[in-house]
């Protein structure tokens, strides 16, 4: 069985500090998906990493894909509240193409 | 704005009920899968239909059925309702051919009582 572990579970950080969350894996993915959620609303799509060593930069978070496609991490620079919400990544299965989600980093930067 | 409708948005269930609940997208798009995402939980995937079949499922129950319809939109239905069924439920379209992104409705909250 194929599984995302997600770090930290929650965190909660000042305004204007960088912080680093964590996506891990021992199987490959073909691609990785980070997503934010916010409360009562679906999830919403930041990013796609497809390629091993993939760093790809929206604004201030920086989206990264392990060299052997098993793990990714998401950067942000000097967060803003803004920036809160649940963290989400998806890994899609080379074997069957299910999407498979992490249980997500909850956010919270305060003012 | 993902063009990822749902409805309904609320929904209160008894033990034991069946429920429908629906998905469409705006583009039309011919891959639907359905998430049921409980609270402080990842998404967890239950079924995908590409062109009105299923083709691929999750650790879900029979009890948990779908449809989908020439138009593509979706239906997830639900049968014998227990308590832990009472949750988010998502679906979500694949972008265009080649691409493997996801676009989600923003869902609905299912209480089962």
């Amino acid at each position: 069985t194929q599984l995302l572990e997600q770090s930290p579970q929650f965190l909660s950080i000042q305004e204007g500090e960088n912080l680093t969350v964590y996506c891990n894996s021992s199987s490959v993915f073909s691609s990785l998906q980070w997503y934010r959620q916010e409360p009562g609303e679906g999830p919403v799509l930041l990013v796609t990493v497809v390629t091993g060593g993939e760093v790809k930069k929206l604004k201030r978070l920086t989206f990264q894909f392990g060299d052997a496609r098993k793990d990714s991490s998401l950067h942000i620079t000097a967060a803003q509240p803004g920036d809160t919400g649940l963290y989400l990544c998806a890994g899609e299965s080379p074997r069957d193409d299910k999407i498979i989600f992490g249980k997500g980093t909850r956010l919270h930067i305060l003012p | 704005e993902t063009g990822v409708t749902q409805s309904p948005t609320h929904l209160i269930k008894t033990r034991g009920q069946q429920v429908t609940l629906r998905c469409s997208s705006q583009s039309g798009h011919n891959t639907v899968s359905w998430y049921q995402q409980a609270l402080g939980q990842g998404p967890q995937f239950i079924f995908q239909y590409y062109r009105e079949e299923e083709n691929g499922r999750g650790n879900f129950p029979p009890r948990f059925s779908g449809l989908q319809f020439p138009n593509y939109s979706s239906e997830l239905n639900v049968n014998a309702l227990e308590l832990d069924d009472s949750a988010l439920y998502l679906c979500a379209y694949k972008g265009k051919l080649g691409e493997e992104t996801q676009y989600f409705g923003p869902g609905t909250r299912l209480l089962v009582l």
